[in-house]
């Protein structure tokens, strides 16, 4: 039981080019999840998807694309990665009555 | 609006001395309280649930709601416990549902 997996680990980017982070979870949870981390500003949300076929913005969704390609999948896509998207990305999913799982994180730089 | 403050960005303690990491909350409804321990560069893990009441490597976590507040605590600090501890709270918000995260607290113990 893998649980949250992300690829990649870790990325740069020239400012500009565009990159999709991928996400699957094998616990066949509804909801999946997409943050950010920065330092002294916490995990912020990026992008939810409640079930399979739904998206919607969470709290910083600027610059940012999501695919909820089937229920397993949650991909986030930049498509023009500007240095300010430097960060640390989560991604989770969730069970209706239990709490959150996360992944890894995929570390990005963007020079 | 939904909002977790951790009022401490780090907190130092000696090892064996008491520990206990402040979140206070405001959430118009009731609250599905987490604490999430990440361990350096590592991915966040569930510590404690407030509906599970449960204690993990000895820490455990009241759910006050007169004083809107889940602190955190533990008796004898271990130079293990060092880590960056996150509040979340699950609810709905601006955002739709998802975990919305305090800014974190890093736990340094000292021996």
């Amino acid at each position: 039981n893998a649980g949250v997996t992300q690829t990649p680990k870790f990325q740069v980017l020239k400012t500009g080019q565009s990159m999709t982070l991928q996400c699957a979870q094998d616990m066949n949870h509804n909801s999946m999840y997409w943050y950010r981390q920065d330092p002294g500003m916490g995990l912020r949300l990026i992008y939810y998807s409640a079930s399979e076929g739904t998206t919607d913005k969470g709290e910083v969704p600027n610059g940012y694309n999501v695919s909820r390609l089937n229920k397993r999948e949650f991909s986030l896509r930049l498509e023009s990665a500007a240095p300010s998207q430097t960060s640390v990305y989560f991604c989770a999913s969730k069970h209706t009555n239990y709490g959150y799982t996360f992944g890894s994180g995929t570390r990005l730089t963007v020079v | 609006a939904q909002r977790v403050t951790q009022p401490e960005k780090l907190l130092s303690v000696f090892k064996g001395a008491p520990v206990e990491l402040k979140c206070n909350y405001s959430y118009s409804g009731s609250p599905e309280l987490f604490w999430y321990v990440q361990y350096s560069r590592q991915r966040l893990q569930l510590l404690l649930r407030h509906i599970s009441r449960e204690s993990i490597k000895g820490f455990t976590a009241d759910l006050n709601k007169g004083e809107t507040s889940f602190h955190l605590k533990k008796p004898f600090a271990q130079e293990e416990d060092s880590a960056m501890y996150y509040c979340a709270l699950s609810g709905y918000s601006n955002s739709g549902y998802a975990l919305n995260f305090g800014k974190g607290t890093s736990l340094l113990v000292t021996p």
